[in-house]
């Protein structure tokens, strides 16, 4: 059974500060990674992707990924309020039998004005 | 350029009752996948289809559940007798290729169904 792990929080960060989440995945053949965010009673939307090791920086938001560990991260700087959210990390496993992206049941983040 | 439309927006059924779900991807977009959400939960896969074709239904039930995409309108996901513990938010998502080539997905507002 091909996993993907997150800390279902909640995360609390103070405004301003930066808030780091994690998630880790069990299959080695997974080619990309996907951070999404969902505010409470709507629907997923896509905030990053990443496909090789190392950083990938999009305005506040960094994601960091370790094949070798099996460690995708998504680091938001200058956390604000509307941050605040649960946010849902999804591998792809090429070629997998479970549908293409397997979601982690996410981490509840909450930005203290 | 609309993105997926998902209809109902809530759904209310009685135990027994069949409802129907109804998805349209984005334009151009051939894939299609279906997902479940329980209260607190994650997004569980149900299945993915191409055009007139199930790929893949390894996460959908055996019994109750049914799903199709075919050449001219929405994807449509049935469930045939409700009953409470189907009662959840349903999302569909489209793609314009498989995942596998760094493809996320766009996701529809969902469809809440209330089984009572």
């Amino acid at each position: 059974q091909k996993e993907v792990e997150q800390n279902s929080g909640p995360l609390s960060v103070p405004e301003g500060a930066i808030a780091s989440l994690n998630c880790t995945y069990s299959d080695r053949v997974s080619q990309s990674f996907f951070w999404y965010r969902q505010y409470s009673g709507k629907s997923p939307e896509l905030i990053m992707s990443i496909y090789s090791n190392g950083d990938k920086e999009d305005g506040r938001f960094t994601a960091q990924l370790n094949k070798a560990s099996q460690y995708v991260s998504l680091l938001i700087r200058d956390s604000q309020p509307s941050d605040s959210a649960t946010y849902l990390c999804a591998v792809n496993i090429y070629g997998g039998s479970q549908g293409n992206l397997i979601f982690g049941k996410g981490t509840k983040l909450s930005v203290k004005p | 350029n609309a993105g997926v439309m998902q209809n109902p927006r809530h759904l209310v059924r009685r135990r027994g009752q069949e409802a129907r779900l109804r998805c349209s991807p984005v334009k151009g977009h051939s894939h299609v996948y279906w997902y479940r959400q329980l209260p607190e939960e994650g997004l569980k896969f149900m299945v993915y289809l191409q055009k007139e074709n199930i790929i893949d239904e390894s996460g959908m039930p055996k019994e109750r559940f049914s799903a199709e995409f075919p050449k001219e309108g929405p994807s449509i996901l049935r469930i045939q007798q409700v009953v409470r513990g189907d009662s959840a938010a349903y999302f569909c998502a489209s793609s314009p290729a498989r995942v596998t080539g760094g493809y996320g997905y766009t996701f529809g507002s969902g469809t809440r169904l209330t089984v009572v």
